[in-house]
């Protein structure tokens, strides 16, 4: 089955600074790499995703590439806020043809003012 | 429009004692899921359902049963709780809505087993 891994599970960063989380999927078969914030006791709420069809996706300040060779994905975030600071999730389909998501163990980030 | 919602939202059993957590949707998406979010594991899939009368084994599903009631409902029963299964579970529905497919995911359950 599809496995997930992301990295780094924390990251600080200085607001007005990027941030960058990676993940790596293993079924070539994947075609639907969503990301997911969730608030502190708050669900998960989706905030990009990218289809196989497309290498990059832009979003106001966060934007998704996909690389499908390598079997890897990023999320992109610019001018940190303090609003941004949340754990981010990152899935993959699993098999390609099934709506089954597969989860990343998250990232916590944090911005400083 | 309620989107996914989960009853009870907090609860605390008893090693041994079975509960069934509750889930509905409301934006008549066929697919539902069941996970469960450990500190450091992210969301594991427990049960998930294509469609009303079909369910499938997740990613942990020992110690779980599923029901899908209907198109709009779909619980998870613990039959004999035990301390590993103290946990947050979301339930979550899938489905187009203007144009876009999306997983919606409903506000949690925290359960404690003590």
């Amino acid at each position: 089955g599809e496995n997930v891994e992301q990295h780094p599970s924390t990251l600080s960063v200085q607001e007005g600074d990027s941030a960058v989380i990676k993940c790596t999927y293993s079924d070539s078969a994947s075609n639907y790499f969503p990301w997911y914030k969730q608030e502190l006791g708050k669900r998960p709420q989706l905030i990009i995703d990218i289809r196989s069809n497309v290498g990059e996706k832009k979003d106001q300040r966060i934007a998704v590439t996909l690389n499908k060779t390598a079997k890897h994905f990023s999320l992109h975030i610019t001018e940190t806020q303090p609003e941004d600071s949340a754990v981010y999730f990152c899935a993959a389909n699993e098999g390609g043809y099934t709506d089954k998501l597969i989860f990343g163990t998250g990232t916590r980030l944090q911005v400083f003012p | 429009n309620a989107g996914v919602t989960q009853t009870p939202k907090f609860q605390v059993l008893k090693t041994g004692q079975s509960m069934t957590l509750q889930c509905a949707q409301d934006m008549n998406h066929n697919s539902m899921y069941w996970y469960r979010q450990d500190p450091g594991m992210g969301l594991r899939l427990i049960y998930y359902s294509a469609s009303e009368g079909t369910t499938d084994k997740g990613e942990v599903p020992n110690g779980y049963n599923v029901s899908r009631l209907n198109k709009r409902e779909f619980s998870l029963r613990l039959e004999s709780a035990a301390p590993s299964q103290t946990s947050v579970y979301f339930c979550a529905s899938s489905g187009f809505g203007g144009g876009h497919w999306e997983q919606f995911f409903g506000p949690g359950t925290r359960l404690t087993v003590l």
